[in-house]
Parts: structure tokens; C-alpha cells; sequence
């Protein structure tokens, strides 16, 4: 079964700074990967997702990802991180043709102004 | 506009009791996913409805679990007999075209019911 490692419980950076998360899927078959967001006391939106074509993908608020297929990582970065940054993010994955979304255990971003 | 709708947005319950949650997808979705999310963890799936039927039930953790969505609109999670351990936020989402050549993957989420069992 697909799983998703999330290696990064919590990160504090300050406001400026720049991002990196990662996260490792295990299945090595054709995926769908998705970064999604919670922000303090709302609901779980979508950042951005990957299907196919160009690895590095973008999405709202200046965050991208790319996916290496090699290392079956679809890590997600943000040059600049602003203090409406902190939020919980998550990174999930699907196999190509299954709706099931594999979610991993999540990252803490707590930004510091 | 309307997103999701879940009710209740909290719950506390005893042991043994039987619990209804529902979810109001937004309108014109066909799918429509049930997850739980334990303290401490990313939302783990349970089960997925395409229109009326259960699509994928693969991820209920046993027959206590149960859910319908008899007109492929609102859903209602069943859960008999509730346990400690069925305490989570369980967190609905819908999609307008899940599993069709259109999906773009993209699940829209409510806000969950917090589930207490004492």
C-alpha cells in the first residue's frame, strides 16, 4: 500500500526566510501528488497538485514543488515565507486511477514575524 | 457561495452509543470521500461514493462503520457502537468529477465533525 513520510513535524522560520518540506511517497508506479494546507481554524485547500509533464509545478500564494521521480520525493518550497504562512500542510498521493488520497502525517510551518 | 457542509462540528458521546454524522457536498459534485483525522496524524480515507454507490469502502476499519448517500447528494457516516479509539475529526470532502478522465484531483473539504467518545 502507498504511504507518505513527511520526515519535518514542525518548522519556525522567521518572515523572509526561505522553505523547503519534504515528502517521500513509497510506490514507485504512476502517481498523483498534492500538497494541501490548513490554515488555523479552517479548512483542509489545495496548494497545488502534479499529474504529469513538468516536474516543477506552481501554485497559489508563490509556493512551487517538484517532483523526482528518482527519489520519489515531491518536496514543496517557497522562496519567502510570510507570517499568513503558518499553517499545517500536508502532502498526499494517489496511484493513477485510484481515488484514494494517501495523506501524510503533516508539517507544522509556524512563522515568525 | 456553499462548501461543504458537515454536521455536527462537534460531538461527545459515550461508549457503546451510535452516532450519525452528514455531510452536504457542494452541489453538482458526484464524488464524494469520507476521511478521519487522529490527533497527530494526516486524514486517513475511509471510504469514497461515486453518485449513489460506495465506489471504494476499502478504508472502513470494521462493520461498526457504515455510510450512505441514498439520493448521490448528502452523505451520513454511521457509526455503531462507538469506542475510545473512533475519537477524530472526520472530515468530508467532495470533487465534481472523481474518478473520470476530467478528475482534476482536486478535493474540496469541509471543516469536519470532531468526534468525542467518553
Amino acid at each position: 500500500a502507498q504511504s507518505v513520510s513527511q520526515h519535518n513535524h514542525h518548522v519556525i522560520l522567521s518572515e523572509a526566510a526561505s522553505l523547503e518540506l519534504g515528502c517521500n511517497y513509497s510506490y514507485g508506479g504512476t502517481v498523483n501528488l498534492f500538497w494541501y494546507v490548513q490554515y488555523p481554524g479552517q479548512h483542509l485547500q489545495l496548494l497545488l497538485k502534479y499529474f504529469s509533464g513538468d516536474p516543477l509545478v506552481k501554485g497559489i500564494k508563490g509556493f512551487e514543488a517538484e517532483f523526482i521521480k528518482s527519489k520519489f520525493s515531491f518536496n514543496l518550497r517557497k522562496p519567502s515565507v510570510q507570517w499568513s504562512d503558518t499553517a499545517e500542510y500536508f502532502c498526499a498521493v494517489n496511484d493513477f486511477g485510484n481515488e484514494k488520497l494517501t495523506f501524510g502525517t503533516g508539517t507544522r510551518l509556524t512563522i515568525i514575524p | 457561495g456553499a462548501g461543504v457542509s458537515q454536521t455536527p462540528s462537534n460531538k461527545v458521546t459515550e461508549k457503546g452509543k451510535y452516532v450519525e454524522l452528514r455531510c452536504d457536498p457542494i452541489s453538482g459534485h458526484t464524488a464524494l470521500y469520507w476521511y478521519r483525522q487522529s490527533l497527530g496524524q494526516g486524514p486517513e480515507f475511509l471510504i469514497y461514493f461515486q453518485g449513489t454507490g460506495a465506489a471504494d469502502d476499502s478504508g472502513l476499519p470494521n462493520d461498526r462503520f457504515f455510510a450512505v448517500r441514498p439520493e448521490g447528494s448528502v452523505s451520513t457516516l454511521k457509526i455503531q457502537r462507538t469506542e475510545r479509539g473512533d475519537s477524530a475529526v472526520y472530515l468530508c470532502a467532495s470533487s465534481p468529477l472523481g474518478g473520470s478522465r476530467e478528475s482534476t484531483g482536486e478535493l474540496f473539504f469541509g471543516e469536519g465533525s470532531r468526534l468525542t467518545v467518553l
